[in-house]
């Protein structure tokens, strides 16, 4: 079945650094692949998305390029605000089926 | 335009009383779907719906749980009796089936069952 493997954490920062967060995955066929950012005391919200091989996703200067030689979606970014700590989970959907969640990795920024 | 709006925000009961958490989806969406969340064991699909039919229930822990859609716009999750290990965030999720897929979430109901 489908699979999301994330780094364990917490990655603790500090503010300015470059930050990278591994995520691979198995699944049938070529599925989308999602970043959420689960801040404390929220909701899950979609962070970026790519839904094809070489697609980048983006937003609020995070990155991550859906490589399918290497089947992952590392997520990155140049450099870290204090407000980006939060809990990051990255999932993927086949088709129609449900998200398929890693099981989060916690990032930890000090000014 | 409003996002999953869940109710109630917060509840704390006693041990073997009924809780019933509520949802509302995004306008137009047509999948819908019920997430549990805690410190053990992540993030578990409970239940999705599509056009209001359950398609997959099979993340549902136990007849003490059971969820259903009567229309479009409302969904519940109850829990009867309830038990101390059911304390947890639910999340309640909605998708317009297209090509991008993307599950939007609500804010989550924060159970703690004493």
């Amino acid at each position: 079945g489908d699979s999301v493997t994330q780094m364990e954490g917490p990655v603790t920062l500090s503010e300015e650094a470059f930050l990278t967060i591994n995520c691979t995955y198995t699944a049938t066929g070529y599925p989308s692949l999602f970043w959420y950012v689960q801040y404390p005391g929220e909701g899950l919200q979609l962070l970026l998305k790519a839904t094809k091989a070489d697609d980048k996703g983006s937003n609020k200067g995070f990155e991550a390029t859906y490589r399918k030689e290497t089947t992952s979606f590392h997520l990155e970014k140049g450099s870290v605000q204090v407000s980006d700590s939060a809990v990051y989970f990255c999932a993927l959907s086949s088709g129609y089926s449900t998200l398929t969640f890693g099981k989060g990795t916690m990032l930890l920024v000090s000014p | 335009d409003a996002g999953v709006i869940q109710s109630p925000r917060h509840e704390v009961t006693e041990m073997g009383q009924e809780v019933t958490l509520r949802c509302k989806p995004i306008s137009g969406h047509n999948s819908l779907f019920w997430y549990r969340q805690t410190m053990m064991r992540g993030l578990e699909l409970l239940i999705y719906f599509n056009n209001n039919v359950p398609i997959d229930d099979s993340g549902m822990p136990e007849d003490r749980f059971s969820a259903k859609m009567p229309n479009a716009s409302f969904s519940t999750l109850k829990i009867q009796p309830s038990e101390p290990r059911d304390s947890a965030v639910y999340f309640c999720a909605s998708r317009l089936e297209d090509l991008g897929n993307t599950i939007y979430f609500g804010e989550g109901s924060w159970l703690t069952v004493v």
